[in-house]
């Protein structure tokens, strides 16, 4: 029941640096939320941004979307090495069921 | 009170056994899921309850059956599971409603043997 895809898969870079991640999704939604894993464990979430919106920041966060074409970015600026984790998107639809994406592996290194 | 507990963190389990999975959160939140996530891919739905009522089953195998006692506590109980059951499983919460992010529990980590 994955919703979509995210791209790239892996992404390796050095500190001080920006990740940008994309997503792309499958059907309507009313929201599109941003998530951090770390070493398989519990998901973090980072930040929401409802279907009217198009951009929205918090912290180092900018998170951008496109239901036209059905597809939004997350972009860590100034990147530190407690960033390395995974990052997934995930959209909810009108009953409460978040669905992710298949999510991108980050590294930062120092 | 702002966390998602779930019990236990690691659980190692014959074919022929009966366990159960433990979440609670006492955040008030009426919404509460139980994700099922393979290494190294993204967390699949595979419960919502709203209201402690069951909204959504995604079409999960009987041998996993949630249950929702009260507002605070989802329960998963497990029998006759596969070895390709092995996962994390992931507990979250939320209030209901369109525009929250979830609280995730950090998992039950599961071998099936």
């Amino acid at each position: 029941s994955q919703q979509g895809e995210e791209d790239p898969q892996a992404l390796s870079i050095q500190e001080g640096e920006n990740a940008t991640m994309n997503c792309s999704y499958k059907t309507s939604i009313n929201n599109l939320q941003w998530y951090r894993q770390n070493s398989g464990r519990g998901l973090v979430h980072l930040i929401l941004i409802r279907s009217n919106e198009r951009e929205k920041h918090s912290g180092r966060l900018r998170v951008t979307l496109d239901t036209s074409k059905k597809s939004s970015s997350l972009l860590i600026t100034a990147s530190r090495a407690a960033d390395t984790a995974s990052y997934f998107c995930a959209t909810d639809g009108n009953n409460n069921d978040m669905r992710f994406g298949a999510g991108t592996r980050l590294t930062v290194k120092p | 009170d702002t966390e998602v507990t779930q019990t236990p963190k690691h659980l190692v389990m014959g074919m022929t056994n009966k366990k159960s999975l433990k979440c609670e959160q006492h955040m008030g939140h009426r919404a509460m899921y139980w994700y099922k996530q393979k290494a190294k891919k993204p967390p699949e739905l595979m419960f919502v309850y709203s209201y402690e009522k069951l909204s959504i089953n995604e079409s999960v195998p009987s041998r996993f059956s949630p249950e929702c006692p009260n507002s605070s506590l989802l329960n998963l109980h497990l029998h006759a599971l596969q070895p390709e059951d092995s996962a994390l499983y992931l507990c979250a919460s939320s209030p209901r409603g369109l525009y929250y992010g979830y609280t995730f529990g950090s998992g039950t980590r599961l071998t099936v043997v």
